[in-house]
């Protein structure tokens, strides 16, 4: 069965510098949700988009932006890169209206050196 | 607000024995949904078993099991027989009325041979 698509798997970036991590949900689900979870943390919700609206934002940084696109893949924008933002970034998507149904994405490892 | 506690930093476990992990959560919320999420060292987040908190009986999915006290907002994780593949950090969910995750911030299950 086809899973939630995260790319890149693994980005390095220097400080202050732009990111753009991308997730494809499974086929037919149309919300998605972001979570980061850094270092020896559990995971907290960023921003998540229904039918590509905006539905939930959680503790997301002004700096970072996200959005829904037609086809339902999502991205993430991340920009002014601080050393506090390497994490790994977790995509799961879901379908309605079962939307307590939701499957993760590998996630993407990120590093701000 | 919305919390969920786990109390138990890490646990140990002689395999094939059985452990109990806790969970405590805080809704006003008469319907939601909890959850178990097996993290192994891949960092991909598995889940392990959901319970719905409007059935009174307790889930179970093979050597996994929960005790659900609705009223004590209480939420367990047995594990029976447990086996070395059983290792990992295992998180406490519990999922809002938008659908988005609040986590714990986990258990450490380590599986002595």
């Amino acid at each position: 069965a086809a899973g939630v698509i995260q790319s890149p798997r693994h980005l390095i970036k220097e400080k202050r510098e732009t990111a753009t991590l991308k997730c494809y949900p499974i086929p037919r689900h149309d919300t998605v949700y972001w979570y980061q979870q850094g270092p020896g943390q559990d995971p907290q919700f960023l921003i998540s988009f229904y039918e590509k609206m905006q539905s939930d934002k959680g503790s997301i940084p002004d700096r970072f932006s996200a959005q829904q696109f037609s086809d339902y893949h999502s991205e993430l924008n991340m920009s002014s890169l601080e050393l506090g933002d390497s994490a790994l970034y977790f995509c799961a998507s879901s379908r309605a209206p079962a939307l307590h149904e939701q499957y993760f994405g590998p996630g993407t490892r990120l590093t701000v050196t | 607000a919305q919390t969920v506690t786990q109390s138990q930093p890490e646990m140990s476990v002689q395999e094939a024995e059985t452990v109990t992990l806790s969970c405590t959560y805080d809704t006003s919320e008469s319907d939601y949904y909890l959850f178990w999420y097996k993290q192994p060292p891949s960092r991909q987040m598995i889940l392990v078993i959901r319970q719905e908190a409007y059935k009174q009986q307790n889930a179970t999915e093979n050597r996994f099991s929960v005790n659900f006290q609705k009223a004590a907002k209480s939420f367990s994780l047995k594990i029976s027989d447990s086996q070395l593949g059983d290792a990992a950090m295992y998180f406490c969910a519990y999922i809002t009325g938008t659908y988005k995750y609040i986590f714990g911030t986990g258990t450490r299950l380590k599986v002595l041979a």
